[in-house]
Protein backbone atom coordinates (compact mmCIF):
# COMPACT_ATOMS: atom_id res chain seq x y z
CA UNK A 1 0.00 0.00 0.00
CA UNK A 2 1.85 2.79 -1.39
CA UNK A 3 1.89 6.06 1.04
CA UNK A 4 2.33 8.33 -1.60
CA UNK A 5 1.60 7.83 -4.95
CA UNK A 6 2.28 9.01 -8.49
CA UNK A 7 1.44 9.00 -11.95
CA UNK A 8 2.82 8.82 -14.66
CA UNK A 9 6.47 7.71 -13.44
CA UNK A 10 8.24 8.15 -16.59
CA UNK A 11 6.85 10.85 -18.89
CA UNK A 12 8.12 12.02 -22.32
CA UNK A 13 6.98 14.84 -24.74
CA UNK A 14 7.90 17.03 -27.12
CA UNK A 15 7.75 20.62 -26.62
CA UNK A 16 5.09 22.64 -26.69
CA UNK A 17 3.03 19.62 -25.24
CA UNK A 18 0.64 20.07 -22.05
CA UNK A 19 0.72 17.29 -20.14
CA UNK A 20 -0.61 16.22 -16.44
CA UNK A 21 1.05 14.07 -13.08
CA UNK A 22 -1.30 12.86 -10.87
CA UNK A 23 -0.96 12.70 -7.07
CA UNK A 24 -2.99 10.86 -4.27
CA UNK A 25 -1.84 10.41 -0.82
CA UNK A 26 -3.88 7.59 1.77
CA UNK A 27 -1.74 9.16 4.58
CA UNK A 28 -5.10 11.35 6.11
CA UNK A 29 -2.86 14.57 5.89
CA UNK A 30 -4.01 17.71 5.45
CA UNK A 31 -1.01 19.41 3.47
CA UNK A 32 0.05 18.30 -0.22
CA UNK A 33 3.28 19.59 -1.56
CA UNK A 34 5.14 19.89 -5.32
CA UNK A 35 8.53 19.72 -5.27
CA UNK A 36 11.19 19.90 -8.49
CA UNK A 37 14.33 18.18 -8.27
CA UNK A 38 16.37 19.10 -11.04
CA UNK A 39 19.46 17.46 -12.69
CA UNK A 40 21.83 18.56 -9.71
CA UNK A 41 19.59 16.65 -7.41
CA UNK A 42 18.50 19.96 -5.98
CA UNK A 43 14.78 20.03 -4.39
CA UNK A 44 12.45 23.02 -4.34
CA UNK A 45 9.07 23.47 -3.79
CA UNK A 46 6.89 24.69 -6.15
CA UNK A 47 3.43 24.61 -4.46
CA UNK A 48 1.85 23.93 -1.65
CA UNK A 49 -2.12 23.36 -0.42
CA UNK A 50 -3.64 22.59 2.57
CA UNK A 51 -7.08 21.22 2.60
CA UNK A 52 -7.96 22.18 -1.10
CA UNK A 53 -6.24 25.61 -0.48
CA UNK A 54 -3.08 27.07 -2.12
CA UNK A 55 -0.73 27.87 0.96
CA UNK A 56 2.54 28.13 -1.12
CA UNK A 57 2.99 29.01 -4.44
CA UNK A 58 7.23 29.74 -5.21
CA UNK A 59 8.29 31.83 -7.82
CA UNK A 60 6.86 29.36 -10.50
CA UNK A 61 6.05 30.14 -14.09
CA UNK A 62 2.13 30.61 -14.73
CA UNK A 63 2.51 27.56 -16.73
CA UNK A 64 2.35 25.46 -14.07
CA UNK A 65 -1.33 25.20 -12.50
CA UNK A 66 -1.91 23.15 -9.23
CA UNK A 67 -5.21 21.44 -8.89
CA UNK A 68 -6.41 19.80 -5.73
CA UNK A 69 -9.58 17.72 -5.82
CA UNK A 70 -9.72 17.08 -2.74
CA UNK A 71 -7.49 16.69 0.46
CA UNK A 72 -6.03 12.86 -0.83
CA UNK A 73 -5.25 14.66 -4.21
CA UNK A 74 -2.87 16.80 -5.61
CA UNK A 75 -2.42 17.21 -9.57
CA UNK A 76 0.47 19.28 -11.37
CA UNK A 77 -0.58 20.57 -15.00
CA UNK A 78 1.96 22.25 -17.64
CA UNK A 79 1.08 23.85 -20.46
CA UNK A 80 3.37 24.88 -23.35
CA UNK A 81 6.34 22.56 -22.15
CA UNK A 82 9.72 24.01 -22.42
CA UNK A 83 12.89 21.74 -22.70
CA UNK A 84 14.20 23.79 -19.12
CA UNK A 85 10.67 21.67 -17.41
CA UNK A 86 12.88 18.65 -17.76
CA UNK A 87 12.98 17.70 -14.00
CA UNK A 88 11.57 15.07 -11.68
CA UNK A 89 8.80 16.25 -9.79
CA UNK A 90 7.99 14.87 -6.52
CA UNK A 91 4.77 14.80 -4.59
CA UNK A 92 4.83 14.76 -0.95
CA UNK A 93 2.48 15.22 2.22
CA UNK A 94 2.51 16.18 6.01
CA UNK A 95 0.44 16.86 8.59
CA UNK A 96 -0.98 19.86 9.79
CA UNK A 97 -0.92 21.89 12.78
CA UNK A 98 1.78 24.44 11.63
CA UNK A 99 2.70 22.33 8.48
CA UNK A 100 6.07 20.54 8.19
CA UNK A 101 7.43 21.59 11.76
CA UNK A 102 5.28 19.11 13.56
CA UNK A 103 6.14 15.98 11.14
CA UNK A 104 8.29 14.69 8.56
CA UNK A 105 6.69 14.63 4.76
CA UNK A 106 6.06 11.88 2.89
CA UNK A 107 7.49 11.36 -0.51
CA UNK A 108 6.17 10.04 -3.56
CA UNK A 109 8.44 8.05 -6.29
CA UNK A 110 8.59 10.55 -8.19
CA UNK A 111 7.77 11.47 -11.96
CA UNK A 112 10.54 11.92 -14.30
CA UNK A 113 9.35 14.37 -17.09
CA UNK A 114 11.75 14.55 -20.31
CA UNK A 115 10.93 17.21 -23.06
CA UNK A 116 12.45 16.75 -26.19
CA UNK B 1 35.99 7.06 10.00
CA UNK B 2 35.61 9.42 7.26
CA UNK B 3 34.32 12.93 7.35
CA UNK B 4 34.02 16.11 5.99
CA UNK B 5 34.41 19.65 7.89
CA UNK B 6 32.09 21.09 5.24
CA UNK B 7 29.78 20.27 2.74
CA UNK B 8 30.66 18.19 0.19
CA UNK B 9 28.77 17.20 -2.70
CA UNK B 10 30.22 13.44 -2.59
CA UNK B 11 31.68 11.23 0.23
CA UNK B 12 33.37 7.76 -0.21
CA UNK B 13 33.24 5.46 2.60
CA UNK B 14 34.51 2.18 3.18
CA UNK B 15 32.12 -0.31 4.54
CA UNK B 16 32.50 -0.73 7.87
CA UNK B 17 33.67 2.74 8.78
CA UNK B 18 31.73 5.66 10.11
CA UNK B 19 31.05 8.47 8.01
CA UNK B 20 29.80 12.11 9.01
CA UNK B 21 27.83 14.44 6.54
CA UNK B 22 27.53 18.23 6.86
CA UNK B 23 25.30 21.12 6.23
CA UNK B 24 25.13 24.22 6.62
CA UNK B 25 21.54 25.88 7.32
CA UNK B 26 20.66 29.36 6.22
CA UNK B 27 17.91 30.69 8.48
CA UNK B 28 18.81 31.41 12.02
CA UNK B 29 15.32 31.92 12.73
CA UNK B 30 14.54 27.77 11.78
CA UNK B 31 13.56 25.65 14.75
CA UNK B 32 13.56 21.93 13.03
CA UNK B 33 15.93 20.04 10.73
CA UNK B 34 15.40 16.84 9.32
CA UNK B 35 17.85 14.53 7.30
CA UNK B 36 16.55 12.68 4.25
CA UNK B 37 18.01 9.55 2.42
CA UNK B 38 17.23 9.64 -1.48
CA UNK B 39 17.75 6.19 -3.12
CA UNK B 40 18.25 5.90 -6.73
CA UNK B 41 15.35 6.07 -8.76
CA UNK B 42 13.06 6.77 -5.05
CA UNK B 43 11.53 9.75 -3.52
CA UNK B 44 13.59 11.45 -0.42
CA UNK B 45 12.55 9.93 2.86
CA UNK B 46 12.91 10.26 6.46
CA UNK B 47 15.85 9.36 8.26
CA UNK B 48 15.79 12.09 11.59
CA UNK B 49 14.67 15.15 12.95
CA UNK B 50 15.66 17.28 15.52
CA UNK B 51 14.29 20.90 16.58
CA UNK B 52 16.56 23.73 18.17
CA UNK B 53 16.24 22.65 21.65
CA UNK B 54 18.25 20.07 21.31
CA UNK B 55 21.91 19.83 19.90
CA UNK B 56 21.95 15.87 19.88
CA UNK B 57 19.89 13.34 19.02
CA UNK B 58 20.39 9.51 17.63
CA UNK B 59 18.73 6.96 15.92
CA UNK B 60 19.57 3.58 14.92
CA UNK B 61 23.23 3.03 13.74
CA UNK B 62 22.47 7.16 13.11
CA UNK B 63 23.49 10.60 14.83
CA UNK B 64 22.24 14.15 14.15
CA UNK B 65 24.43 17.27 15.63
CA UNK B 66 22.80 20.62 15.87
CA UNK B 67 25.48 23.56 16.52
CA UNK B 68 22.77 26.50 16.35
CA UNK B 69 26.07 29.14 16.12
CA UNK B 70 27.40 28.34 13.34
CA UNK B 71 24.16 27.16 11.57
CA UNK B 72 25.87 23.70 11.41
CA UNK B 73 23.87 20.09 10.79
CA UNK B 74 25.39 16.59 10.40
CA UNK B 75 24.28 13.41 10.11
CA UNK B 76 26.81 10.55 11.28
CA UNK B 77 26.27 6.82 10.08
CA UNK B 78 27.69 4.24 12.25
CA UNK B 79 29.19 1.37 10.65
CA UNK B 80 28.18 2.39 7.10
CA UNK B 81 26.58 -0.61 4.95
CA UNK B 82 26.07 -0.90 1.10
CA UNK B 83 22.53 0.19 1.50
CA UNK B 84 23.65 3.50 3.25
CA UNK B 85 24.73 4.53 -0.69
CA UNK B 86 22.40 7.23 -1.22
CA UNK B 87 22.20 10.74 -1.55
CA UNK B 88 21.46 12.78 1.77
CA UNK B 89 19.70 15.79 2.15
CA UNK B 90 19.32 17.90 5.49
CA UNK B 91 16.60 19.87 5.49
CA UNK B 92 14.95 23.24 7.79
CA UNK B 93 11.97 24.67 9.01
CA UNK B 94 10.79 27.59 10.28
CA UNK B 95 8.33 27.96 12.99
CA UNK B 96 4.79 27.79 11.14
CA UNK B 97 6.07 28.25 7.75
CA UNK B 98 4.73 24.99 5.53
CA UNK B 99 7.96 24.90 3.53
CA UNK B 100 10.52 22.61 4.24
CA UNK B 101 13.47 24.28 2.75
CA UNK B 102 16.20 21.70 1.63
CA UNK B 103 20.13 21.52 1.14
CA UNK B 104 22.48 20.74 -1.71
CA UNK B 105 22.56 16.93 -1.48
CA UNK B 106 25.33 14.82 -0.49
CA UNK B 107 25.68 11.39 -2.86
CA UNK B 108 27.51 8.91 -0.57
CA UNK B 109 29.34 5.81 -1.96
CA UNK B 110 29.92 2.54 0.51
CA UNK B 111 33.33 1.10 -1.07
CA UNK B 112 33.08 -2.59 -0.18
Amino acid sequence: DTAVSQTPKYLVTQMGNDKSIKCEQNLGHDTMYWYKQDSKKFLKIMFSYNNKELIINETVPNRFSPKSPDKAHLNLHINSLELGDSAVYFCASSTTSGGPNTGELFFGEGSRLTVL
Amino acid sequence: GESVGLHLPTLSVQEGDNSIINCAYSNSASDYFIWYKQESGKGPQFIIDIRSNMDKRQGQRVTVLLNKTVKHLSLQIAATQPGDSAVYFCAENRPNDYKLSFGAGTTVTVRA
